[in-house]
């Protein structure tokens, strides 16, 4: 079974420039999540899909949205970048079936860069 | 504000001694604790997790504790092995419906040969 697919892995954006980040669940989970991981801050929680519906949310400003596809990929958007959102984003996927109790599996996550 | 602490950013420990890493948590509304291994360039896998009914989960070499009265919860590992040295995230939620799992900053672990 495929893992967890995040493209692309490596971006370099200017500030103010807006960016697309891409995530392909393993096939028959039906839950995503973004999280956001900077130095010395662990993982940050962005947001959850769940059926193409956001479930939850963290507490990140409106430039950060996603969306989630019939086929469960999922798409993460950030408009007008700032210096400050450098970091690597994170996806994981899981069954959808048993809540949080679900085991979440990562993807390898892509790395922004912004200048 | 953060919720979940984890107050080490790095530990050492030889190989075949006990590991343990300790996370805090403020929210009492948590009710599900995790802990997650990263190795670098790959994202997080699962290790293991306890819920609030119990205060001890085992798996092989891991074992998870939790103290609900003193918002703490630690991981060890026996024996340590140099394979295990990697960033163990601990990380918590609370029932919101579906994945709002709230991490730590991470303990970096070093295990020496």
């Amino acid at each position: 079974k495929a893992g967890v697919t995040q493209t692309p892995r490596y971006l370099i954006k200017t500030r103010g420039q807006q960016v697309t980040l891409s995530c392909s669940p393993i096939s028959g989970h039906r839950s995503v999540s973004w999280y956001q991981q900077t130095p010395g801050q662990g993982l940050q929680f962005l947001f959850e899909y769940f059926s193409e519906t956001q479930r939850n949310k963290g507490n990140f400003p409106g430039r950060f949205s996603g969306r989630q596809f019939s086929n469960s990929r999922s798409e993460m958007n950030v408009s007008t970048l700032e210096l400050g959102d450098s970091a690597l984003y994170l996806c994981a996927s899981s069954p959808g079936t048993s809540g949080r109790r679900d085991i979440q599996y990562f993807g390898a996550g892509t790395r922004l860069s912004v200048l | 504000d953060q919720q979940v602490k984890q107050n080490s950013p790095s530990l050492s420990v030889q190989e075949g001694r006990i590991s343990i890493l300790n996370c805090d948590y403020t929210n009492s509304m948590f009710d599900y604790f995790l802990w997650y291994k990263k190795y670098p360039a790959e994202g997080p896998t699962f290790l293991i997790s306890i819920s609030s009914i119990k205060d001890k989960n085992e798996d092989g070499r891991f074992t998870v504790f939790l103290n609900k009265s003193a918002k703490h919860l630690s991981l060890h590992i026996v024996p340590s092995q140099p394979g295990d040295s990697a960033v163990y995230f601990c990380a918590a939620s609370a029932n919101t419906g579906g994945f709002k799992t709230i991490f730590g900053a991470g303990t970096r672990l070093f295990v020496k040969a």
